[in-house]
């Protein structure tokens, strides 16, 4: 019944590691999002695909590769991982009505908790 | 650079008590204020997203007003319950592609 899902919930890697995330929606919607909980505790965006298209893009290291095989999927790929990119990770997901400026309710997945050693 | 600030930061208020917090965003390039709940160890909830001047949503003994004009939007928690403990998250939203802007978050804590 779980409405946006992540996998893993925990992650534990060593610096210079590769690895990803994983996200999945069972809503319909046709938007989808990444944020990173930073240190101070803020929820910052960092991508979004709507459709399986790019739409936002953040200042974002390129280390950090969104992948969106279908609207339902979005994974997120990092490389040569670091120290800092240990955080918290939030896929989301919303049905944007354009008539609205796009803002609908965003759904938000359980986290990633990725440390990196 | 587009901030959106909550106060208070944090909130510790005794069971029955009413209990209110604000959220300041830019007064331009409107389009949307959210209102999220976030349980320690859960995803942030949606409870309110609001659209236009003067907006008000309930929900149970929750309830939010908007003001695009000045820039702000409060949230009241009447009759506060152990239950509404958890952060409370506006974020902004200022264009089409959904992108939101969120607040630091004001952290209830209701005390039995």
């Amino acid at each position: 019944d779980t409405a946006v899902s992540q996998t893993p919930k925990y992650l534990v890697t060593q610096m210079g590691n590769d690895k990803s995330i994983k996200c999945e929606q069972n809503l319909g919607h046709d938007t989808m999002y990444w944020y990173k909980q930073d240190s101070k505790k803020f929820l910052k965006i960092m991508f979004s695909y709507n459709n399986k298209e790019l739409i936002i893009n953040e200042t974002v290291p390129n280390r950090f590769s969104p992948k969106s095989p279908d609207k339902a999927h979005l994974n997120l790929h990092i490389n040569s991982l670091e120290l800092g990119d240990s955080a918290v990770y939030f896929c989301a997901s919303s049905y944007p009505r354009l008539e609205r400026g796009g803002q609908e309710t965003q759904y938000f997945g359980p986290g990633t908790r990725l440390l990196v050693l | 650079i587009l901030n959106v600030e909550q106060s208070p930061q944090s909130l510790h208020v005794q069971e029955g008590d009413s209990t209110n917090f604000t959220c300041s965003f830019p007064s331009s390039n409107f389009y949307a204020l959210h209102w999220y709940r976030w349980e320690t160890a859960k995803s942030p909830e949606a409870l309110f997203v609001m659209t236009l001047n003067g907006d008000e949503k309930k929900k149970g003994r929750i309830s939010a007003t908007l003001n695009t004009k000045e820039g702000y939007s409060y949230l009241y928690i009447k009759g506060s319950q152990p239950e509404d403990s958890a952060t409370y998250l506006c974020a902004f939203g200022y264009n089409q592609g959904g992108k939101l802007i969120f607040g630091q978050g004001t952290e209830l804590s209701v005390k039995p």
